[in-house]
């Protein structure tokens, strides 16, 4: 099945730097990766997502980057905000209906002011 | 986006009782819906898919026996996790795939449930 790597566990950055978060999947079938935010106690948002068919894909400060061909991708946000502190994970799945999604273990996100 | 909406939303009970978690979707309809077990500063780990009228099918390691789900309805699947023990306590997230307006269909969560057994 399905396993995904992400990396760091833990990232601390000032307001204002730039955040990046990486993860890596196994199965070259997965054709969709999407990224949540889980803030303590609440359940994941997505904040974005792409598809095998594209390579990047922006919204606002988030980017998401895809490499097909080393099977990785990764999160970008820039100018961060205290407000951006939270756990962020990537998935995995394969499009179709029934497949659910395979998390990565998280990326627990410190913004300091 | 779409709305899945779970309950109870916190549940403490003794060991050895049965605790039923419901989730449903609200603006659509779900024939596959979702478990994942969350354990505190850890990832969400899929428990099982819960299909429409049919056996769910479970994770390696995850008892049927003990987590038992029906998914009855297009819009409703319950899990019931039975003779809970101390070591069942943890957050309980449903999920269910959903149409979005101009795009393919997306995942979205119900609120979790917190269960704590004594």
């Amino acid at each position: 099945g399905e396993n995904v790597e992400q990396h760091p566990s833990t990232l601390s950055v000032q307001e204002g730097d730039s955040a990046v978060i990486k993860c890596t999947y196994s199965d070259s079938a997965s054709n969709y990766f999407p990224w949540y935010k889980q803030e303590l106690g609440k359940r994941p948002q997505l904040i974005i997502d792409i598809r095998s068919n594209v390579g990047e894909k922006k919204d606002q400060r988030i980017a998401v980057t895809l490499n097909k061909t080393a099977k990785h991708f990764s999160l970008h946000i820039t100018e961060t905000q205290p407000e951006d502190s939270a756990v962020y994970f990537c998935a995995a799945s394969w499009k179709q209906a029934g497949t659910a999604l395979i998390f990565g273990k998280g990326t627990t996100l410190s913004v300091s002011s | 986006g779409a709305v899945v909406s779970q309950h109870p939303s916190r549940v403490i009970c003794k060991s050895g009782t049965s605790v039923k978690i419901e989730c449903r979707s609200l603006d659509f309809q779900a024939t596959t819906m979702f478990w994942y077990r969350q354990f505190p500063k850890q990832s969400l780990m899929l428990m099982a898919t819960s299909n429409e009228g049919s056996k769910a099918t479970y994770e390696q390691g995850v008892e049927k026996d003990k987590f038992l789900i029906n998914h009855a309805s297009l819009t409703l699947s319950t899990l019931t996790v039975t003779s809970a023990h101390p070591e069942d306590s943890s957050f309980y997230i449903c999920s269910a795939r959903a149409p979005v307006e101009g795009a393919d269909e997306k995942l979205f969560f119900g609120s979790g449930t917190q269960l704590s057994v004594l």
